[in-house]
C-alpha cells in the first residue's frame, strides 16, 4: 500500500471558522509533510515532522497548526484563515529523515480549500 | 539548498521522446536530483531520482551531467497521459526537504 489519504477532498470555511485537515499513511513511515498549493504555482513546504516531532516550520502563520498524532496520522488545525489562504493542502510522508540521506516523498491528493 | 531552473512548457509528439532539461548549477556534492510530475489538481508523483550515475526506471530515465550542474529527464515514449507540471527538485542538504522550481508544463500532442 503505497497511498496517502487526505480528507475531505474540499473544503469552505468562513473566516471565522475552525477547522481541521486529515493525512493518514500506512506505509510505517516516520516522515510526514505538509505543503501548501496555490493556483499555477509549485508546492511551498510549510511543515515537516520526523517521528511525530516537528522538525521544521517553515516560518508559518499560527493560523496553521500542525499536529501528530501518532506515526500514521497528520493533521492541520485551522483558525481565522484569511482569503489568501486558500489553496491545495497537500500532505506527504517519505521513510525517514535523517542528514545526508534521501528517500522518496509519496504525495496524498491534497484537500482543496476555499476560505469566504 | 539547489536552486533549479526549467523551461516554462514544451510540446511533445505521442510516441515520441520527451527529453525535459533542467538546470542546478548550485547543486552540492551530496544533494540528489529528484523528478516528480503533477497532473492537473493531482498530487505529485515520484518519477525518478539520482545523485551522479544515470538512472533508469519503468517510468523514465535520468541523465545527469558529469559536473552535477544540469540533467534531463527523458520519457521514452511519451503518451497523452504524460502531459502534466514536471518539477525537478533539489533534495536539501539537511535531509529530506523538497523545495520545489517553477517546473515545465509538458503537453504531448497526438
Amino acid at each position: 500500500d503505497t497511498e496517502v489519504t487526505q480528507t475531505p477532498k474540499h473544503l469552505v470555511m468562513g473566516m471565522t471558522n475552525k477547522k481541521s485537515l486529515k493525512c493518514e499513511q500506512h506505509m510505517g513511515h516516520r516522515a510526514m509533510y505538509w505543503y501548501k498549493q496555490k493556483a499555477k504555482k509549485p508546492p511551498e513546504l510549510m511543515f515537516v515532522y520526523s517521528y511525530e516531532k516537528l522538525s521544521i516550520n517553515e516560518s508559518v502563520p499560527s493560523r496553521f497548526s500542525p499536529e501528530c498524532p501518532n506515526s500514521s496520522l497528520l493533521n492541520l488545525h485551522l483558525h481565522a484563515l484569511q482569503p489568501e489562504d486558500s489553496a491545495l493542502y497537500l500532505c506527504a510522508s517519505s521513510q525517514e529523515l535523517e542528514d545526508r540521506t534521501t528517500y522518496e516523498q509519496y504525495f496524498g491528493p491534497g484537500t482543496r480549500l476555499t476560505v469566504t | 539548498d539547489a536552486k533549479t531552473t526549467q523551461p516554462t512548457s514544451m510540446d511533445c509528439a505521442e510516441g515520441r521522446a520527451a527529453n525535459l532539461p533542467c538546470n542546478h548549477s548550485t547543486i552540492s556534492g551530496n544533494e540528489y536530483v529528484y523528478w516528480y510530475r503533477q497532473i492537473h489538481s493531482q498530487g505529485p508523483q515520484y518519477i525518478i531520482h539520482g545523485l551522479k550515475n544515470n538512472e533508469t526506471n519503468e517510468m523514465a530515465s535520468l541523465i545527469i551531467t558529469e559536473d552535477r550542474k544540469s540533467s534531463t529527464l527523458i520519457l521514452p515514449h511519451a503518451t497523452l497521459r504524460d502531459t502534466a507540471v514536471y518539477y525537478c527538485i533539489g533534495q536539501s542538504h539537511t535531509g529530506n526537504q523538497f523545495y520545489f522550481g517553477t517546473g515545465t508544463s509538458l503537453t504531448v500532442i497526438p
